[in-house]
């Protein structure tokens, strides 16, 4: 069946480095990906839109230049953590639709900063 | 930095009853709406959809109801077990397959 992974799925960092996230959908393609964060014992909150051969659609107060997408093909988004501080540990998750209204989404990254 | 405020709901409930999770959404264009199941660690999970010309929709062991005049959506979930332990999302979709979601319910299934 549909599936999207991600990869890492942990990561732990040293505050000003930059980490970068990979999601692929496997056996579909997907021209927009989504990027969500969520928080401990909070919601998933929306935070780009990643569309393939155009800029990211940001969500309003979402930085995009702390947090770069690319969606380099098909079956690829990447985002980049850039210049990680602690406050940016979170889990993010991707999800891509499959058809309209058929969205799946990734197992997530653990996003740890030091 | 993390966000501040309440911490998600808990419903506990014992092996073997139902349990019904509600949710509010914001949107009254919203069309089409979704509920997830999270375990730890995990992305969400599809358990089940409803479009917005529906007002129940059943699954397997689950049933959604949706009441567009009050923006309301239940998920009931029949016989819960164990394995239904997790948080529990709902999620609306206002354009072009963009989800919003709902706060989530942590569901804990006592044996």
């Amino acid at each position: 069946g549909a599936v999207v992974s991600q990869h890492p799925s942990r990561v732990i960092c040293k505050s000003g480095t930059s980490v970068k996230i990979e999601c692929r959908s496997l056996d579909f393609q997907a021209t927009t990906m989504f990027w969500y964060r969520q928080f401990p014992k909070k919601s998933l909150m929306l935070m780009a839109t990643s569309n393939e051969g155009s800029k990211a659609t940001y969500e309003q107060g979402v930085e995009k230049d702390k947090f770069l997408i690319n969606h380099a093909s098909l079956t690829l988004s990447t985002l980049t953590v850039t210049s990680a501080h602690p406050e940016d540990s979170s889990f993010y998750i991707c999800s891509a639709p499959l058809a309209p209204d058929t969205q799946y989404f990734g197992p997530g990254t653990r996003l740890t900063v030091l | 930095g993390e966000s501040v405020g309440l911490h998600l709901p808990t419903l506990s409930v014992q092996e073997g009853d139902n349990s019904i999770i509600n949710c509010a959404y914001s949107n009254s264009a919203s069309d089409y709406f979704i509920w997830y199941k999270q375990e730890s660690g995990k992305g969400p999970q599809f358990i089940i959809d409803i479009r917005s010309n529906m007002d129940k929709r059943q699954g397997q062991r689950v049933t959604v109801l949706l009441n567009k005049t009050v923006k309301h959506l239940s998920l009931q979930i029949a016989a819960t077990q164990p394995g239904d332990s997790a948080v529990y999302f709902c999620a609306e979709n206002e354009y072009g397959n963009k989800l919003v979601f709902g706060a989530g319910t942590i569901l804990r299934v006592k044996s």
